[in-house]
């Protein structure tokens, strides 16, 4: 079945240092992956998406994620994290079998401290 | 974001009552869906829509109905609404394709209507 996997339900980090949200995906081929952020009170907001191409994605507000296909894994990543990128971050991946659909991740609650 | 609204955005309501959420997008989007997050468990998937004559089921449909009035319009409902519904439920749109022609799979999240029933 096709799945993403967000080990950790927290991550915190130092306001300044550089932070990693992993992600992990089961499927079949190609994958095509996803962040999104979810603020307080708010929907969820596209950061950015890996189709094809350079395995270094970069989206809003800084953040990048590296696709590594041995690995599986598609992490999000900002060189210097900011109080206010405090939040809940989801991965995502499209559902192969109905790509009109996406299969999102349990969530990472990302808390940066100053 | 702003292109796609959602109301109530908090309603209580108590068990057995039938209860609408609407959404409402001018992103111009064909496509429409309607999801229900839970702590620790993401986004759930209940209906979508690629138009107005076609209404998909998702993950969990069970309990739920939609209506889809006009491209612009998808509304959710819980015909008779019980306490284990109580979540979080946001509507999202998305278009076919991009800017540049290409398929296009990211979807825009309206805001989310906090819904309890007691």
């Amino acid at each position: 079945a096709q799945s993403v996997a967000q080990p950790e339900d927290q991550v915190n980090v130092a306001e300044g240092n550089p932070l990693t949200v992993k992600c992990t995906y089961s499927v079949s081929g190609n994958p095509y992956l996803f962040w999104y952020v979810q603020y307080p009170n708010r929907g969820l907001q596209f950061l950015l998406k890996y189709i094809t191409g350079d395995n270094l994605v970069k989206g809003s507000y800084g953040f990048e994620a590296e696709f590594n296909k041995s690995q599986t894994s598609f992490h999000l990543k900002k060189p210097s994290a900011l109080v206010s990128d405090s939040a809940l971050y989801f991965c995502a991946v499209r559902d192969k079998g109905n790509t009109d659909k996406l299969i999102f991740g349990t969530g990472t609650r990302l808390q940066v401290f100053p | 974001d702003a292109d796609v609204t959602q109301t109530p955005r908090n309603r209580i309501t108590k068990t057995g009552k039938r209860i609408m959420l609407e959404c409402s997008q001018t992103k111009g989007h064909d496509r429409m869906y309607w999801y229900r997050q839970d702590p620790g468990l993401g986004l759930q998937l209940i209906y979508y829509s690629f138009d107005v004559k076609d209404i998909n089921k998702g993950e969990i449909s069970d309990g739920y109905s939609v209506s889809r009035q006009a491209q612009a319009k998808f509304s959710l409902s819980l015909e008779s609404a019980i306490p284990n519904q109580t979540a979080l439920y946001f509507c999202a749109t998305r278009p076919p394709r991009d800017r540049g022609g290409t398929p296009s799979y990211e979807q825009y999240f309206g805001p989310g209507t906090r819904l309890t029933v007691t």
